[in-house]
Order: structure tokens, then sequence, then C-alpha cells
């Protein structure tokens, strides 16, 4: 079946521009999950949502960064005015409940 | 604050050899433990995952490991690696007591098998 996908795989910026960083989880899943991969500080949690509940933002690393979850299913993660230290991969992730997390191939992000 | 430790940043072995990846992590509560794979150019793969039971727990493509609750470890292992087992390996906690349901990851261990 199809897995968790996210778009775009590449994307490169200039310092202070607004990003929009799009997931699609496998379909039925419940839970969805963000995750930054970086030098130096390995994979990282940003933020988790499950079903209607309020999102569990504990891991975002600004104000800059949000993200939302549209009709329980596609997630879009936003990072406003950009900085370098914010080049990294960013990985998506869905489960359902209690279950192993499948992982997206990831956005490539490089801030010039 | 929850940590994983892997010890083993770099391995290099030859094909054939044993490999023992390290995991240690520091959250006393209950856990679920996972081993997370990424192949060159791929995206994470689950390799493993322990919920509750058995502590040795088989993988694909002849992984096992072992969790062993008084040591706080959930080492990976392979008797005979290939060279097709040249990846990053990823170990990760979830804890079930006030963590949410994210995973906290290691700092990855880069394998290289050499022919």
């Amino acid at each position: 079946g199809a897995g968790v996908s996210q778009s775009p795989s590449n994307k490169v910026t200039e310092k202070g521009k607004d990003v929009e960083l799009r997931c699609d989880p496998i379909s039925g899943h419940t839970a969805l999950y963000w995750y930054r991969q970086s030098l130096g500080q390995g994979l990282e949690f940003l933020i988790y949502f499950q079903g209607n509940s309020a999102p569990d933002k504990s891991g975002l690393p600004s104000d800059r960064f949000s993200a939302e979850r549209t009709g329980g299913s596609v997630s879009t993660l936003t990072i406003q005015r950009t900085q370098q230290e914010d080049s990294a991969v960013y990985l998506c992730a869905s489960s359902s409940q209690g279950y192993e997390q499948y992982f997206g191939p990831g956005t490539r992000l490089t801030v010039t | 604050a929850q940590s994983v430790s892997q010890h083993n940043h770099h391995v290099i072995l030859s094909e054939a050899a044993s490999l023992e990846l390290g995991c240690n992590y520091s959250y006393g509560g209950t856990v679920n433990l996972f081993w997370y794979v990424q192949y060159p150019g791929q995206h994470l793969q689950l390799l493993l995952k322990y919920f509750s039971g058995d502590p040795l727990v088989k993988g694909i493509k002849g992984f096992e490991a072992e969790f062993i609750k008084s040591k706080f470890s959930f080492n990976l292992r392979k008797p005979s690696v290939q060279w097709s087992d040249t990846a990053e390996y990823f170990c990760a906690v979830k804890s079930l007591t006030g963590g949410g349901n994210k995973l906290t990851f290691g700092t990855g261990t880069q394998l290289k098998v050499e022919l």
C-alpha cells in the first residue's frame, strides 16, 4: 500500500522567506508526527497530532514554526522568516494509535 | 528529560562478521523500544520493535535485539553482516508514561560493511 508521502522533496529558500512543507500520512492512520534531522542534532521531535485532540507542540524550536492538520489527514508544517539554522531534513511519520511510526522520505530544506 | 545513547558512532566490519550496536536509554518508566535503519538514499524503515513480552525480539533481515530492563539497554545484533547492511541505524524510545507519543532517538550509528 501507499506509504507516507512528503512534498516537496527538496526546497531551497532565501533567508527570511516563509516555507510550507506537506505531509500525506498513510490512509487510516490517526496519528501524525513531524521530526527534524540535522547534522549535529540528530532526529528531533517537533509536533504530534492525534485525531481531534490538541496537538503536542512541545518540540517546536520557536514561534516561527507552526503546523496544522486538516480533516485529520494531510498536514502542513510552516516555517516563517527562515534562518540558516533551519536547514535540515524534515520528516513526517504516521501511525495507528499505539503502534509503530512509519516515516516518509523527508523534505530537504536549504536556507541560503 | 528522556535521552537515548548510542555509543558507537561509526562501525566498520567485514562481511560475515558479527554485529552488536549498543543502545541505552535514561527513562525508568514503561517504554516501547525501536530500531530504525536508513539505507543510503532511502528513508527511515523499522527494523524491529519491543512493546512487551519476550525481551528478545527478532526483526527483518536477520536482525534481533534484546531488552535488558535492569541495564536500560536494547542492543541490536546480527550474527553475520552483509555488504547490503551498510546503513545508518537509529535506536528510539517511546515513553508510555507522560511522554506523549513522540520518539526520542539516539544519534545514530553509521555501519559500513566491507567486502
